[in-house]
């Protein structure tokens, strides 16, 4: 059974600091992987996604790599906000063809960046 | 964009009560999903669906059922809510395998 494991569970950094959000997984056997973001209290808005036979995915600020055979994930956020204060999630889908429409989410990692 | 909404934000009900969930999605996608999220679990799956009149049970489908008569409509079902049923719930659509977009979440309490 996959199981996704983020770390840390929360963190606090100063305004501008670059930081790094772990994510990993057990079975490498992933058709993708996708890191989402949550405001308090809404729904999950999809920063990227990343195929098994991709390595790394950017957006703005934020890049994302993929070690499929070690079952890791980070999501790397450049020169931090505070408006990226959230929780982040990751989630994989797994490649098995009758059920890759199932994601195994993480736990999340509790951003705060402080002004 | 696409756009997946959530008929309620805010949700509070009796215990006993038959209580409905709707979700719309914009972008003729097949794919829907139902899912609940509690603090120190996460996101669980509850249902899926992969066309219309077809679903599949998730991790927790227990104490609820889902409908879809339409394509873009997609609605959970809590036959008799009670307590341990309190959570936030998620509404996703998605194209297999692609990536899948959530609505805003429908937080419900059931006194």
């Amino acid at each position: 059974k996959q199981e996704v494991t983020q770390i840390p569970a929360a963190l606090s950094v100063p305004e501008g600091e670059n930081l790094v959000l772990n994510c990993s997984f057990t079975d490498s056997a992933i058709y993708n992987l996708q890191w989402f973001r949550q405001d308090p209290g809404k729904g999950l808005t999809s920063l990227l996604l990343i195929q098994s036979s991709q390595r790394e995915q950017t957006s703005g600020r934020l890049n994302a790599s993929l070690d499929k055979s070690s079952g890791r994930s980070t999501l790397y956020i450049a020169a931090s906000q505070p408006g990226d204060s959230a929780t982040y999630l990751c989630a994989v889908r797994p490649n098995s063809g009758g059920s890759n429409y199932k994601l195994t989410f993480g736990k999340g990692t509790l951003l705060t960046v402080n002004p | 964009d696409v756009k997946v909404t959530q008929s309620s934000r805010y949700l509070v009900k009796r215990t006993g009560e038959k209580v409905f969930l709707e979700c719309v999605q914009d972008m003729d996608h097949e794919n829907m999903f139902w899912y609940r999220q509690d603090p120190g679990l996460g996101l669980r799956l509850i249902y899926f669906s992969y066309d219309v009149k077809m679903k599949e049970k998730g991790d927790i489908p227990e104490g609820y059922s889902v409908s879809r008569e339409k394509k873009e409509r997609f609605s959970l079902i809590l036959e008799s809510a009670s307590t341990n049923q309190t959570s936030m719930y998620l509404c996703a659509s998605s194209f297999t395998p692609i990536e899948q977009y959530f609505g805003p979440g429908t937080r419900l309490t059931v006194t």
